[in-house]
């Protein structure tokens, strides 16, 4: 069964306090990994692609990594407008591409 | 260049009440999937609609259905509504490949 797994559900960081969240996958075939960020009562907002091992994508203080069996958002010196919810997605082969597989979250809040 | 709209943004319902919900896609795209999401299960897949037809269904009971129209807009409807159906409903656009781009969501109370 695909599944996607992300720790730690919840992440506590000082302004400046650079840190990973990490995103496990087990999929068929793995079509291309998504990361999102989702703020409180709004709808995911998308921030990286991901399709092949190796693969790196940058934006601002966030850099996403892709393995064989996990990617990482990695946030360089956060500042508290970071603060949100990142969700992991992957997109298996056989699946339609509308039928994305979401794990639970991270929870990120940064203090000032 | 506008982004996914779903409407209405809040509803409340009465148990056994059925409700639609709107979602109009990204100029352009073609797919449109939907999903609900709860502070327990996540975000779980209902179904996904290209060219007006459902490409693939999630693991939910048959009082949960939608369309599509020819302009790419989508509907998606709950019958017999229960308790546990309250969630935020969240509608996603793309081409057919690639990313997904989300709408703000509805968010449904059931009581």
């Amino acid at each position: 069964e695909d599944q996607v797994t992300q720790s730690p559900e919840a992440l506590r960081l000082q302004e400046g306090e650079s840190s990973s969240l990490n995103c496990s996958y087990t999929v068929s075939g793995l079509r291309g990994l998504f990361w999102y960020r989702q703020d409180p009562g709004k709808g995911p907002e998308f921030l990286f692609t991901l399709y092949s091992a190796g693969e790196e994508k940058e934006k601002e203080r966030l850099k996403a990594t892709l393995t064989k069996k996990e990617s990482f958002l990695h946030i360089t010196a956060p500042k508290p407008e970071d603060s949100a919810t990142y969700l992991c997605a992957v997109q298996a082969f056989g699946g339609s591409q509308g039928n994305l597989i979401f794990g639970k979250g991270t929870k990120l809040s940064v203090k000032p | 260049k506008a982004g996914v709209t779903q409407t209405p943004r809040y509803l409340i319902k009465t148990r056994g009440q059925q409700v639609t919900l709107s979602c109009s896609p990204i100029s352009g795209h073609r797919s449109v999937s939907w999903y609900q999401q709860t502070p327990g299960q996540g975000l779980q897949f209902l179904f996904e609609y290209f060219s007006e037809t459902q490409r693939n269904k999630g693991n939910f009971p048959g009082r949960f259905s939608g369309r599509q129209f020819s302009n790419s807009r989508s509907e998606m409807n709950v019958s017999t509504l229960e308790l546990g159906d309250s969630a935020l409903y969240l509608c996603a656009s793309s081409r057919g490949q690639g990313e997904a781009f989300f709408g703000q969501g509805t968010r449904l109370t059931v009581v």
